[in-house]
C-alpha cells in the first residue's frame, strides 16, 4: 500500500540551526502539507502545498518557515533558526483531490531543539 | 471558523466495554469528518470518514454517522480491546484552496485487560 515516507525519524539540533524535514509525499497526490504536534498536544495545520506553490499557511507559519518540492518526488520544511519552541512532532501529509478526500500521513520526524 | 471540539481524555475502560467518543464541529461550509488514530510512537492512521450528511464511516468495529442536524460525529465500538489504547482524534477538511485538516484535541483511550 502506497505511504508517506518522512526522514529521519527523530533529529536533534541546536537552537538557531537550520533544519530541513524530508518527506516522499503518495507519488499521484497532489496535495502536500505539513502539521506539527506538540508533545501532549493538538496536531496543528502549518502549511498547504499545491500546484507548486503555497496555497494556505497557518499564523504558525512564520518566516522562519519555507517549504519547497525539488524535484517531482520530495516536499521539505526547513526552519531557518531553529527555537526551543519547535520541538515538535512534524507530520508531512498528502491527498489526491481537495475536498472530501483524506490526507494520508507520515509517521513524522520528532524534532528535539537543544 | 472551523473547529472540532471532543471530550476530553483519558477515557479508561474494562476490555468489551462500550465506547463512546463525542465529538462536535463548526464549519463554514460542507465538511468532510474523519476520525484518526495514533497508537504509540506512531504516526496518524485514518480510522474512518464520511463526507455528507447521515453518512456512516466504519472500520475495524469503530462506527461514526455524519449528523449535520447536530454538528457532530460521535465515534463508537461496541466492545474494546486493549489493542484498542490510542489517542483518536476527530478532524474535519473544509475548504477551497488548501482542504487543510483541522483536528480535536484528541482524547487518549486506555483499554485494561
Amino acid at each position: 500500500e502506497p505511504e508517506v515516507t518522512q526522514t529521519p525519524s527523530h533529529q536533534v539540533t541546536q537552537m538557531g540551526q537550520e533544519v530541513i524535514l524530508r518527506c516522499v509525499p503518495i507519488s499521484n497526490h497532489l496535495y502536500f502539507y505539513w502539521y506539527r504536534q506538540i508533545l501532549g498536544q493538538k496536531v496543528e495545520f502549518l502549511v498547504s502545498f499545491y500546484n507548486n506553490e503555497i496555497s494556505e499557511k497557518s499564523e504558525i507559519f512564520d518566516d522562519q518557515f519555507s517549504v519547497e518540492r525539488p524535484d517531482g518526488s520530495n516536499f521539505t520544511l526547513k526552519i531557518r533558526s531553529t527555537k526551543l519552541e519547535d520541538s515538535a512532532m512534524y507530520f508531512c501529509a498528502s491527498s489526491l483531490t481537495g475536498e472530501g478526500t483524506e490526507a494520508f500521513f507520515g509517521q513524522g520526524t520528532r524534532l528535539t531543539v537543544v | 471558523g472551523n473547529s472540532v471540539t471532543q471530550m476530553e481524555g483519558p477515557v479508561t475502560l474494562s476490555e468489551e466495554a462500550f465506547l463512546t467518543i463525542n465529538c462536535t464541529y463548526t464549519a463554514t461550509g460542507y465538511p468532510s469528518l474523519f476520525w484518526y488514530v495514533q497508537y504509540p510512537g506512531e504516526g496518524l492512521q485514518l480510522l474512518l470518514k464520511a463526507t455528507k450528511a447521515d453518512d456512516k464511516g466504519s472500520n475495524k468495529g469503530f462506527e461514526a454517522t455524519y449528523r449535520k442536524e447536530t454538528t457532530s460525529f460521535h465515534l463508537e465500538k461496541g466492545s474494546v480491546q486493549v489493542s484498542d489504547s490510542a489517542v483518536y482524534f476527530c478532524a474535519l477538511s473544509v475548504g477551497t484552496g488548501g482542504f487543510k485538516t483541522i483536528f480535536g484535541a484528541g482524547t487518549r483511550l486506555f483499554v485494561k485487560a
